[in-house]
């Protein structure tokens, strides 16, 4: 069975710093995996997706990399800012059947100014 | 920007009564899920669904749950008959592509009583 964990679970850090968020899955067979960002009490909002034959994907700051082997994946946050602070969830998306995505718990981020 | 609405967001029922939670998913997408978070807990998959039936379904999704798109644009969760383990936001999504990135709505938080 296929279990996703995220670490750390929260993190805090200063306005400006760059910073990487960590992913790991236990089972490689996976086709894709996917990053969400979750505001309190809000939605899901997709960061970036990154397949399973891709090392890695970018989106303004944030850079996604992905080392199926080795069942990791990172987000890379640069340049950081107070508005980027939510929790940054997860997810593999499985290739048997239909794709249903296995979420990580997710990790906390709080940007102080 | 297209999105996935929705409704309601918030619901308060008793247990032992149905419910249906209603969304309506981007509308060139073929491809829909219902997922679900406990407070405190992942993100967890329920169901997928496709050319009107459904692809796949999780352990949690029993006889009390059922899918349904009554016509183009929604796509319901109907739980027949709810348990205060049922308490939890509920979550739809979308995909283009069975494999693509999937999209979230808001959610509907869900409390029974």
């Amino acid at each position: 069975k296929q279990e996703v964990t995220q670490i750390p679970a929260a993190l805090s850090v200063p306005e400006g710093e760059n910073l990487v968020l960590n992913c790991s899955f236990t089972d490689s067979a996976i086709y894709n995996l996917q990053w969400f960002r979750q505001d309190p009490g809000k939605g899901l909002t997709s960061l970036l997706l990154i397949q399973s034959s891709q090392r890695e994907q970018t989106s303004g700051r944030l850079n996604a990399s992905l080392d199926k082997s080795s069942g990791r994946s990172t987000l890379y946050i640069a340049a950081s800012q107070p508005g980027d602070s939510a929790t940054y969830l997860c997810a593999v998306g499985l290739i048997q059947g239909a794709q249903k995505l296995v979420f990580g718990q997710g990790t906390r981020l709080t940007i102080n100014p | 920007e297209p999105e996935v609405t929705q409704t309601p967001s918030h619901q308060v029922t008793q247990m032992g009564q149905e419910v249906i939670l209603r969304c309506v998913p981007i509308s060139n997408h073929l491809y829909f899920y219902w997922y679900r978070q406990i407070l405190g807990q992942k993100v967890e998959f329920l169901v997928s669904f496709y050319n009107n039936e459904i692809s796949e379904k999780s352990e949690i999704f029993d006889d009390q749950f059922s899918v349904e798109r009554p016509d183009g644009s929604n796509f319901t969760l109907k739980i027949r008959s709810t348990k205060l383990e049922d308490s939890a936001m509920y979550f739809c999504a979308s995909s283009e592509q069975g494999f693509g990135t999937q999209y979230f709505g808001p959610g509907t938080r869900l409390l029974v009583l």
